[in-house]
């Protein structure tokens, strides 16, 4: 089982609203992604991290930012949500010079009113 | 840039029937393969892998994929599903350790009994 959280699992919010989306791995994987899942859609890349103060966008245009402070933690962050973000945004995990073996989390279910 | 395409959107089978998911990429250099799959209410894990030898490669669950790269394609194979297969399934592809995977749209796989 991998060790891999993020919460809040569901969030109902009203437009405008800033949020983050929080993602812990304990065990202490270097590569860190997100990604926006839609019903019947690719997993889109949004940003990811190959280690510690390094981040990228990915192929989806986002309005959405991220951090890596700490190895374990990834968290995303929507300064002004909109209708437009409702989505599931999945975050994944995986080790230094691993060739794609990635270990998601349960998912972050977004919906902004 | 890389894509994947899979080419069935949802696949309807009877418990102990055949199952084959198509998915074809498109890059022409080297690429690892994956089929990654997520039952009703769980995070995506890994099915299987390929990175290179053997074009035939064995997954859990007796789940098989064969990549044939003349034709660009990584098809997943198992002989009887169970009614435990019900899942969506995700093929992605990667061109080298340090790239983010590229999915595709997934295969939603309903078994009835």
């Amino acid at each position: 089982e991998a060790d891999i959280y993020q919460t809040p699992r569901y969030l109902v919010i009203g437009t405008g609203k800033k949020i983050t989306l929080e993602c812990s791995q304990t065990m202490g994987h270097d590569k860190m992604y997100w990604y926006q899942q839609d019903p019947g859609m690719e997993l889109h890349l949004i940003h990811y991290s190959y280690g510690v103060n390094s981040t990228e966008k990915g192929d989806l245009s986002s309005e959405s930012t991220v951090s890596r402070i700490r190895t374990e933690h990834f968290p995303l962050t929507l300064e002004s949500a909109r209708p437009s973000h409702t989505s599931q945004y999945l975050c994944a995990s995986s080790m230094a010079g691993s060739a794609g073996e990635l270990f998601f989390g349960e998912g972050s279910r977004l919906t902004v009113l | 840039a890389q894509s994947v395409s899979q080419h069935n959107h949802h696949v309807i089978l009877s418990e102990a029937a055949s199952l084959e998911l198509g998915c074809n990429y498109s890059y022409g250099g080297t690429v690892n393969l994956f089929w990654y799959v997520q039952y009703p209410g769980q995070h995506l894990q890994l099915l299987l892998k390929y990175f290179s030898g053997d074009p035939l490669v064995k997954g859990i669950k007796g789940f098989e994929a064969e990549f044939i790269k003349s034709k660009f394609s990584f098809n997943l194979r198992k002989p009887s599903v169970q009614w435990s297969d019900t899942a969506e399934y995700f093929c992605a592809v990667t061109s080298s350790g340090n790239t983010p995977l590229v999915f595709g749209k997934g295969t939603r796989l309903s078994v009835i009994a």
